[in-house]
């Protein structure tokens, strides 16, 4: 069974650009949340979706979205780049549906780097 | 509200030697509890979970943890460290939040095994 992919693995952009990154989940999971990480706030939960709907979000600007495709499929949105955005963000699926909370099956990351 | 600390941002052992994490959650309810491990430049990955079943839970690679209510305390063991156990581990608590599910993530541990 085919792991979570995230893609682009790296990527480089400068201020002001915006950044679209893209997460493929497990196979028969539903559930898509995604996280930033950086040396100096840890992880930190950006937002989640289940059934293409958003269902949790953390504490970041509006300049952070998502979205999840009716495949289950989940792309995050990064506008107006700042220099402080550069981090992994990491994806996660889960099978859980409403009632539970199951595990979290992480991508290997897209890292972003903002000149 | 939920939250969880590592009570150590670095631990160093010899190879060959016992491994202590330790983590401390706080939580209103019961949560389920994770540790994961990520080695460099690479995604989370699972290395046990405690859902409200057995209190000492085993995981992969040797590694196994111990549920206590009573110290609010979830601390990982593994009885003999091996090179390839250095890394970071990340203490978790997942639950219920208004509309979906909360991650909370430690700071992380990050775990030198020396030779």
């Amino acid at each position: 069974k085919a792991g979570v992919t995230q893609t682009p693995r790296y990527l480089i952009k400068t201020r002001g650009q915006q950044v679209t990154l893209s997460c493929s989940p497990i196979s028969g999971h539903r559930s898509v949340s995604w996280y930033q990480q950086t040396p100096g706030q840890g992880l930190q939960f950006l937002f989640e979706y289940f059934s293409e709907t958003q269902r949790n979000k953390g504490n970041f600007p509006g300049r952070f979205s998502g979205r999840q495709f009716s495949n289950s499929r989940s792309e995050m949105n990064v506008s107006t780049l700042e220099l402080g955005d550069s981090a992994l963000y990491l994806c996660a699926s889960s099978f859980a549906g409403r009632t539970n909370t199951g595990e979290l099956f992480f991508g290997e990351g897209s890292r972003l780097t903002v000149l | 509200a939920q939250s969880v600390t590592q009570l150590d941002s670095h631990v160093s052992v010899s190879e060959g030697t016992p491994v202590l994490l330790r983590c401390n959650y706080s939580s209103s309810y019961s949560p389920s509890l994770f540790w994961y491990v990520q080695h460099p430049n690479k995604g989370l990955q699972l290395l046990l979970k405690y859902t409200s079943a057995a209190t000492l839970v085993k995981g992969i690679n040797g590694f196994e943890a111990e549920f206590k209510k009573s110290e609010t305390s979830f601390h990982l063991t593994k009885p003999s460290a091996h090179m390839s156990d250095a890394a970071e581990y990340f203490c978790v608590v997942r639950g219920p939040y208004t509309g979906g599910f909360k991650t909370i993530f430690g700071a992380g541990t990050r775990l030198f095994v020396k030779a």
